[in-house]
């Protein structure tokens, strides 16, 4: 069966910081995997995602991730925090027999930015 | 991408009672969704909302608790019925298009159950 695993569920960084939230994924076929962001309040917007094509996938709002095999992780990062940035970030895998848009999240993780 | 409204954004409801979540796409999509976020939690996607045909439940969810209709290509509802206090959830319908290999979501529905 498919799953995501979060590392960390709050990761707190100063603003202009390197962010990484980390995710590992389990998949018994090669996997499509996403990164949604809820802001406070809102529903999920789509930051990136990976289909197979390109491993380095670069995303809205400065966000990119690196789908790595060998280790099954899908970290997202971002050069330079900004306080906009503060919010939950799911990680998700497309669930086995069910396409690419039946999705398994992961637990999340909440992302605070500090001055 | 498609832009999806939900109604009602929140709601206080009694225990007992059922509440019906009105999910409406701006264009037509293939598929329809209907996932369950719990406080503090992820989400976990209740049904499959078949247009024409009865919905796909998963493990865990059934037709009598969480009814869902579809009518067309562009609109869909969940009711919760018979609502208890664990049913304090917050409700999100999401939608693709065909080809678009994303899903869309909807700003959510929060429900609490008194």
């Amino acid at each position: 069966a498919q799953s995501v695993t979060q590392l960390g569920s709050h990761v707190s960084v100063s603003e202009g910081a390197l962010v990484l939230l980390r995710c590992n994924y389990s998949s018994s076929v090669p996997p499509y995997l996403f990164w949604y962001v809820q802001y406070p309040n809102q529903g999920l917007q789509l930051l990136l995602k990976y289909t197979s094509a390109a491993t380095l996938v670069k995303g809205i709002n400065g966000f990119e991730a690196e789908f790595k095999k060998s280790e099954t992780s899908f970290h997202l990062t971002k050069p330079s925090a900004h306080m906009s940035d503060a919010a939950e970030y799911f990680c998700a895998v497309s669930a086995l027999g069910g396409g690419y848009n039946k999705l398994i999240f992961g637990a999340g993780t909440r992302l605070a930015v500090h001055p | 991408s498609a832009v999806i409204s939900q109604k009602p954004s929140r709601d206080i409801c009694q225990r007992g009672t059922s509440l019906t979540i009105q999910c409406q796409v701006d264009s037509q999509v293939t598929m329809m969704f209907w996932y369950r976020q719990q406080p503090g939690q992820s989400l976990t996607l209740i049904a499959t909302a078949n247009q024409g045909s009865e919905a796909t439940y998963e493990s865990g969810f059934v037709i009598d608790k969480f009814p869902i209709s579809r009518p067309n290509l562009t609109f869909s509802t969940l009711t919760v019925s018979n609502m208890s206090p664990e049913d304090s959830s917050i409700y999100l319908c999401s939608a693709e298009e065909a080809g678009a290999n994303v899903l869309t979501f909807g700003a959510g529905s929060r429900l609490t159950v008194l």
